[in-house]
């Protein structure tokens, strides 16, 4: 059955340094999401991704953040300059028909 | 704004027991009902879609029902087992942009 697979599934960081977290969609689908949940909250949208350009984002998703789909198959989420409140978990998804959400893994995000 | 409540956050049932989960948003304009299923450190694994027209779906043990006008969802889970002890999350979405997430109910099934 095909998956949403994600990597790396844990990376540490030293706060101000630049991350790329990497996600791979289910091959047929067309809509793309980052979500993230810190630790005992909530999962939060953070951005989503639809014909090559953003097509909604919250208010979490500053200038720190950027998505991109370098190529056919990857679906990048990059932060630019971390910070400690950045650790979290950080899921991509994707959705085809009726925009039934499929998420991957996940990957954990500490900031020191 | 949506907001996405359930209650109650968590249940505990031995094993065999037939229980309900619910959901309830302040903004009935959605285009779809998700109910998630997340283990511990894990990702979201997706149970059962409801589309705004529908009223409910089933797949296996688990039934999801929909009253969009009254804003609530819940998930029946019957003849229930240790294996299904397990974070159950809500989420809608009001179109093909974002999921709103509840804060989800811990389930433990005991043996």
């Amino acid at each position: 059955e095909p998956e949403v697979t994600q990597t790396p599934s844990h990376q540490v960081t030293q706060m101000g340094q630049e991350v790329i977290l990497r996600c791979v969609p289910i091959s047929n689908h067309l809509y793309f999401y980052w979500y993230r949940q810190i630790l005992g909250q909530k999962v939060e949208f953070l951005v989503s991704f639809y014909n090559n350009e953003i097509s909604e984002k919250s208010e979490i998703f500053d200038d720190q953040f950027s998505v991109e789909r370098p190529d056919g198959s990857n679906f990048t989420l990059k932060i630019r300059s971390t910070k400690l409140e950045d650790s979290a978990m950080y899921f991509c998804a994707s959705s085809g028909d009726f925009y039934e959400q499929y998420f991957g893994p996940g990957t954990r995000l500490t900031v020191t | 704004k949506q907001e996405v409540t359930q209650i109650p956050a968590a249940l505990s049932v031995p094993e065999g027991e037939n229980l309900v989960l619910n959901c309830s948003f302040t903004d009935s304009a959605i285009y779809n009902l998700q109910w998630f299923r997340q283990d511990p450190g894990k990702g979201l694994t997706s149970l059962l879609l409801i589309q705004s027209s529908q009223r409910e779906q089933t797949s296996g043990r688990l039934n999801a029902s929909l009253d969009k006008s009254s804003g609530r969802s819940t998930l029946y889970i019957a003849a229930s087992q240790p294996g299904d002890s397990a974070t159950y999350l809500c989420a809608v979405s009001a179109n093909a942009g974002k999921s709103t997430f509840g804060d989800g109910t811990t389930l433990t099934v005991k043996p």
